[in-house]
């Protein structure tokens, strides 16, 4: 019965690899979130979609290609990974509008 | 830009008393905040929320006060349990009008002692 999943719960790559990430949602919301939490727990929105339109791109590496197939799933792909895309990665959802989020669990990303 | 930031970044209380987590925001257009909890290995999880049109708002054990003149809330816990040690996290959706984003704090760590 889980709200808002995410797969893999942990990836480890190589650098220069190319790697996505996927989430769904079975609350029946409209718009879903893409976060980035450091190793200082700090987290930030780096895209959200509404009925699978984009309305939220902040300045995030052209790498990142989030793709959303209908508006139960938002998937991240990311090319040529870095040292740097090592993070914990967090899809969220809500009924759109400024209502509360849902968060997944989280994908433990680490590029050696 | 705006931000919103926490004064403590680790909280330890002993069990059994009362916590209380202090979060300051700067864009004083914002009129919704939200607390989150974030237990080891897991996702934020929404605690309680508050708009601006209210000073104060309840729920089971916790209580989030919001002082819009110096752009503070504060999260309170009350009879802190081992299970309420995680980290937390103060977020404000932005003011009406504003893109559909959450600008979280920098988290505090709570830390319950037996």
């Amino acid at each position: 019965d889980t709200a808002v999943s995410q797969t893999p719960k942990y990836l480890v790559t190589q650098m220069g690899n190319d790697k996505s990430i996927k989430c769904e949602q079975n609350l029946g919301h409209d718009t879903m979130y893409w976060y980035k939490q450091d190793s200082k727990k700090f987290l930030k929105i780096m895209f959200s979609y509404n009925n699978k339109e984009l309305i939220i791109n902040e300045t995030v590496p052209n790498r990142f290609s989030p793709k959303s197939p209908d508006k139960a799933h938002l998937n991240l792909h990311i090319n040529s990974l870095e040292l740097g895309d090592s993070a914990v990665y967090f899809c969220a959802s809500n009924s759109g509008g400024r209502e509360t989020q849902y968060f997944g669990p989280g994908t433990r990303l680490l590029v050696l | 830009g705006e931000s919103v930031g926490l004064h403590l970044p680790t909280l330890s209380v002993q069990e059994g008393d009362n916590s209380i987590i202090n979060c300051a925001y700067s864009n004083s257009a914002s009129d919704y905040f939200i607390w989150y909890k974030q237990e080891s290995g897991k996702g934020p999880q929404f605690i309680i929320d508050i708009r601006s049109n209210m000073d104060k708002r309840q729920g089971q054990r916790v209580t989030v006060l919001l002082n819009k003149t110096v752009k503070h809330l504060s999260l309170q816990i009350a009879a802190t349990q081992p299970g309420d040690s995680a980290v937390y996290f103060c977020a404000e959706n932005g003011a009406p009008g504003s893109a559909r984003q959450l600008t979280f704090g920098s988290g505090t760590q709570l830390t319950v002692l037996p």
